[in-house]
């Protein structure tokens, strides 16, 4: 059964930092892996998809990286800024059986402060 | 494009009420799927509909039901609420494909007294 795993839960850092949120899953055989934000009391956004033949995927300041052979991913923020306060979602794809199914991850609740 | 939209966005029921929530999305994607979302866990599937006319079971299916009124609408019924079905809940939307990218309505909170 596919696990998805978030840490840290909570992370808070100040303005300007360059930071790393990590995703992990127990089972490699996955299609794609996306990651989500969320705003208090909102829905998720999509922030970046990466299909299991890549690698990484960037947009703006965020850098996702894959490495399914270690069951991981990366998101990172570079120069964070106070708008980027947010709870990060992780979520993959499974390939094969079910694949139109993601799984998710509780979340990594990020804060920035001025 | 208004994306995926949720009615309502807030409700609370007291035990034994029933109630339906209604997505709609507007992309002429072919699946639609329903999530809660408890604190501390994640999102977890409840129904999805691969496309018009089929629906199926996904990770906590009990307690709901589900219909594909059209291409456009997907709406989760609770025939007898129950206080652990107290929950923010989301539909999404995707077309199948290389991606099969999800979006995702704003939420319903709803409450279970």
């Amino acid at each position: 059964k596919q696990e998805v795993t978030q840490i840290p839960a909570a992370l808070s850092v100040p303005e300007g930092e360059n930071l790393v949120l990590n995703c992990s899953f127990t089972d490699s055989a996955i299609y794609n892996l996306q990651w989500f934000r969320q705003d208090p009391g909102k829905g998720l956004t999509s922030l970046l998809l990466i299909q299991s033949s890549q690698r990484e995927q960037t947009s703006g300041r965020l850098n996702a990286s894959l490495d399914k052979s270690s069951g991981r991913s990366t998101l990172y923020i570079a120069a964070s800024q106070p708008g980027d306060s947010a709870t990060y979602l992780c979520a993959v794809r499974r390939s094969g059986g079910g694949y139109n199914k993601l799984i998710f991850g509780a979340g990594t609740r990020l804060a920035v402060h001025p | 494009n208004a994306g995926v939209t949720q009615t309502p966005k807030f409700q609370v029921l007291k035990t034994g009420q029933s109630m339906t929530l209604q997505c709609a999305q507007d992309m002429n994607h072919n699946s639609m799927y329903w999530y809660r979302q408890d604190p501390g866990m994640g999102l977890r599937l409840i129904y999805y509909s691969a496309s018009e006319g089929t629906t199926d079971k996904g990770e906590v299916p009990n307690g709901y039901n589900v219909s594909r009124l059209n291409k456009r609408e997907f709406s989760l019924r609770l025939e007898s609420a129950a206080p652990s079905q107290t929950s923010v809940y989301f539909c999404a939307s995707s077309e199948p494909g290389l991606a099969n990218e999800q979006f995702f309505g704003p939420g319903t909170r709803l409450t279970v007294l």
